[in-house]
Order: C-alpha cells, then sequence, then structure tokens
C-alpha cells in the first residue's frame, strides 16, 4: 500500500515552455499533496502544500505564479513549471498524505528530472 | 540555529556493524518523526516513524526517541552493503493550520565489505 506514482519521470524542454507533472496516490485517498524540489546532493525543499479543493500554499520565496498546483481530486495535484528557465532544472518530487493518516506520515513519487535547454 | 539537524557523514561502517544516525531538532512541540532512506538519483523511502519517546523496532532497524533532549535516532544492525544511501531524518511541525515535515540535510551511510 501507500504508493504514488509521478509522471514524467524525466522532461527535457527548451527555455520558455511550460511543463506538467502529475503526482496520483495509486492505493489511498490523499487529502494533502506536497511538492519539492531536490538540487544535487542537497536536501529536499518544501516548494508548496497542496490540499485538495483549495488553493496551494507556497513556501516564501516560491513563486505561486511559476509554479502553479492543481489539485483537483484526492488521488491528484499537478505542479506546472510555466515558461521554465535553465534554473528550474532541478529534481522535483512529491510526496502525498492519507486522508487517514494519524501521525502526518507522507510517502512520496518517484520523482521527475526537469531538464531546461 | 537549523530546525533539524543530522551530521552529513559519510558514516563508513564494515558490513555485519551496527549504523548509528543520528538527529537533533530544534522545535520542543514537534510530536511525530521520521527516517527516510534516499538512494542516489532516487525519491525518499519511508523506513519508519516514532511518536513517544523509546524505542521503535522494526526488522533490522530501531528508532530511538528522547524528547526532553530533542534527539532521535536510527540503528541499523547487521549492516548490509544495499543499506548503503543517505539516511533523512524528519520532523513534523504544525504551524497552527497546516502540518508539514522539515527534513534535515542527511547522513550519508556507507557500508563497506
Amino acid at each position: 500500500g501507500a504508493v504514488v506514482s509521478q509522471h514524467p519521470s524525466r522532461v527535457i524542454c527548451k527555455s520558455g515552455t511550460s511543463v506538467k507533472i502529475e503526482c496520483r496516490s495509486l492505493d489511498f485517498q490523499a487529502t494533502t499533496m506536497f511538492w519539492y524540489r531536490q538540487f544535487p546532493k542537497k536536501s529536499l525543499m518544501l516548494m508548496a502544500t497542496s490540499n485538495e479543493g483549495s488553493k496551494a500554499t507556497y513556501e516564501q520565496g516560491v513563486e505561486k505564479d511559476k509554479f502553479l498546483i492543481n489539485h483537483a481530486s484526492l488521488t491528484l495535484s499537478t505542479l506546472t513549471v510555466t515558461s521554465a528557465h535553465p534554473e528550474d532544472s532541478s529534481f522535483y518530487i512529491c510526496s502525498a498524505r492519507a486522508l487517514a493518516a494519524s501521525y502526518n506520515e507522507q510517502f512520496f513519487g518517484p520523482g521527475t528530472r526537469l531538464t531546461v535547454l | 540555529q537549523k530546525e533539524v539537524e543530522q551530521n552529513s557523514g559519510p558514516l563508513s561502517v564494515p558490513e555485519g556493524a551496527i549504523a548509528s544516525l543520528n538527529c537533533t531538532y530544534s522545535d520542543r512541540g514537534s510530536q511525530s518523526f521520521f527516517w527516510y532512506r534516499q538512494y542516489s538519483g532516487k525519491s525518499p523511502e519511508l523506513i519508519m516513524f516514532i511518536y513517544s519517546n523509546g524505542d521503535k523496532e522494526d526488522g533490522r532497524f530501531t528508532a530511538q526517541l528522547n524528547k526532553a533532549s530533542q534527539y532521535v535516532s536510527l540503528l541499523i544492525r547487521d549492516s548490509q552493503p544495499s543499506d548503503s544511501a543517505t539516511y533523512l531524518c524528519a520532523v513534523n511541525v504544525n504551524t497552527g493550520t497546516a502540518s508539514k515535515l522539515t527534513f534535515g540535510t542527511g547522513t550519508r551511510l556507507q557500508v563497506t565489505l
């Protein structure tokens, strides 16, 4: 149980284009999903918290107009990187917290490696 | 002061030995604590979590929590080369209306043959 998928696993795009990343909880309902990014040899940086049916909460310094988050259902959240630039190249990882989570445990998707040329 | 602190390592232990990974945290209100394992190029995988003082065992893994000292550790018995990874300590932080995990920078473990 507690499987989270992400799609795509890798994406290469040209500067200025937008990229959408999907995060799905496959065998549980997730009221809350989280989006992280991770640079090489660095720790996870929380970008935003996504709650089903409401606006995402962004961490300080994260541009909400650049990183659009939609959490339309209890099993799907999407992150859209708009007008991507080379500095947006990173490893983007989502996690999901189950509706029934007693201790706020989160389960991570496999991640999406974004390369912007 | 960082909210969650870990020694970056690398921590090198021989195969079969006990690996001890440590983590301290600053928020006394933290209530649940997590250990994740992350292989290079992969996403974190939840190993175990703990919320009460004392020890919690799961197979070769034991988590230890001491809330008075704001300290949580992970012991790995009979370490195997496949345990070589970065271990992330995470602490649940409640910020009034939200609840989120704060991660340490991770400790890199190397299990040598």
